[in-house]
């Protein structure tokens, strides 16, 4: 199928590191992207992975890929308020991204 | 630069009517792809429209349809409109078919 999951909530204190997990379907798939959405927008773009890759880190953000397990992880060091948002991880097939329902992560004082 | 841009931001249409929604890619970005996005779920893939043609097409009934025009931009049709129709439409650009793609901040469409 082409059912990419993600667990729906996460809370996490201001100040600690947030991971969000990721399992996909296709093992042929290119690129492996995470989006954030905050209330009322459109999607935008984070960070993505090569497929031949394992680990990829932008500042606060590391992306881990386990292709064995269909795994892909997003880590947010020092998480801040303003990451408050839907996280959304997302595979490329052929022509298409395909998403995941989202995860949605609040972050408290 | 300019990003991604869609309009219009918010619409709102009757049951049966049709509507039209529009995007500009970035500048030099030859692929434009549709989404909708039901509220609490992830988007759904409709089309991708690259040099003009189209190369993909989602699990959407024949009463969407779509267009890409000579400077790239795109236009989004859904006929006969449906209140389940309603949702976010969100377009996509990207250099090629398979790159990163970037999105505009949707077309929010409620159907009444």
């Amino acid at each position: 199928g082409e059912d990419v999951e993600q667990s729906l909530f996460l809370s996490v204190r201001e100040g600690d590191s947030s991971v969000i997990n990721c399992t996909y379907t296709d093992s042929s798939s290119t690129y492996l992207y995470w989006y954030k959405q905050e209330p009322g927008a459109g999607l935008q773009l984070l960070t993505y992975i090569f497929s031949n890759m394992d680990m990829k880190q932008d500042q606060r953000l590391t992306v881990l890929l386990n292709k064995k397990d269909k795994h892909l992880s997003l880590r947010i060091a020092d998480t801040q308020t303003g990451d408050s948002a839907i996280y959304f991880c997302a595979e490329s097939q052929d022509d298409k991204l395909i998403f995941g329902t989202g995860t949605r992560l609040q972050v408290f004082p | 630069d300019a990003g991604v841009t869609q309009s219009p931001t918010h619409l709102i249409k009757t049951r049966g009517q049709h509507v039209t929604l529009r995007c500009s890619p970035i500048s030099g970005h030859k692929s434009v792809s549709w989404y909708q996005q039901v509220l609490g779920q992830g988007p759904q893939f409709i089309f991708q429209y690259y040099e003009k043609e189209e190369r993909g097409r989602g699990n959407f009934p024949d009463r969407f349809s779509a267009r890409q025009f000579p400077n790239y931009s795109s236009e989004l049709n859904v006929n006969a409109l449906l209140l389940g129709d309603s949702a976010l439409y969100l377009c996509a650009s990207s250099f090629l078919r398979n790159t990163e793609a970037f999105f505009g901040q949707g077309t929010r469409l409620t159907v009444v």
